[in-house]
């Protein structure tokens, strides 16, 4: 059964570095998602990626994000500056169009000191 | 109010019994609705999607109640392996908003 896969699966980073996070969503699927999950805490929606452009962002997702699709298979998420309080979970999750099931990944732990 | 409302539980449950979740949400227009699953420090999976006719997967039923904006999971014969929290999720192709969850813990 085809998956989406995450790498790492924890990224230790001080604080003030740069990390990207990476996914391979499942091949034929066309919208990307990143989430986050403080430890504790509800799943949060950062960002909508469709047709090689955001779709939609959340107020989380503020000038130290970025996410890019450098090939066909890859999606990431890039963190400028790291702050303690990006020590969270991140999800990658796919869609086909066919259907609004979201497909998760199985997370890369950040933790940022 | 929030996007989606979940009674945090836990729900503490014995093998064998049949136990319902509810969750409400406000700004329904163009939304669709479903339930997940999360174990701990996993990723949330999908468990169904949810249709204003109602739908069951074996042991599980979900409903959507459009005019009191809520919907519902029932999952009968609870098994130990039932043990999680419980996501409700509404969403379009551009955004998803997850509720809090609800912590299922059923006992031998």
């Amino acid at each position: 059964e085809p998956e989406v896969t995450q790498t790492p699966s924890h990224q230790v980073t001080q604080m003030g570095q740069e990390v990207i996070l990476r996914c391979v969503p499942i091949s034929n699927h066309l919208y990307f998602y990143w989430y986050r999950q403080i430890l504790g805490q509800k799943v949060e929606f950062l960002v909508s990626f469709y047709n090689n452009e955001i779709s939609e962002k959340s107020e989380i997702f503020d000038d130290q994000f970025s996410v890019e699709r450098p090939d066909g298979s890859n999606f990431t998420l890039k963190i400028r500056s790291t702050k303690l309080e990006d020590s969270a979970m991140y999800f990658c999750a796919s869609i086909a169009l066919s259907s609004y099931e979201q497909y998760f990944g199985p997370g890369t732990r950040l933790t940022v000191t | 109010r929030k996007e989606v409302e979940q009674d945090p539980g836990p729900f503490n449950v014995p093998e064998g019994a049949t136990v319902a979740f509810n969750c409400t949400y406000s700004n329904s227009a163009s939304q669709s609705f479903f339930w997940y699953r999360q174990d701990c420090r996993k990723e949330p999976k999908l468990l169904m999607s949810v249709y204003s006719s109602g739908n069951e997967d074996g042991r599980f039923t979900a409903q959507l109640n459009r005019a009191s904006q809520y919907i519902s999971l029932l999952i009968r014969d609870s098994k130990l392996s039932d043990s999680a929290t419980y996501l409700c999720v509404k969403g379009n192709f551009n955004k998803f908003y997850f509720g809090s969850g609800t912590k299922l813990n059923v006992k031998p």
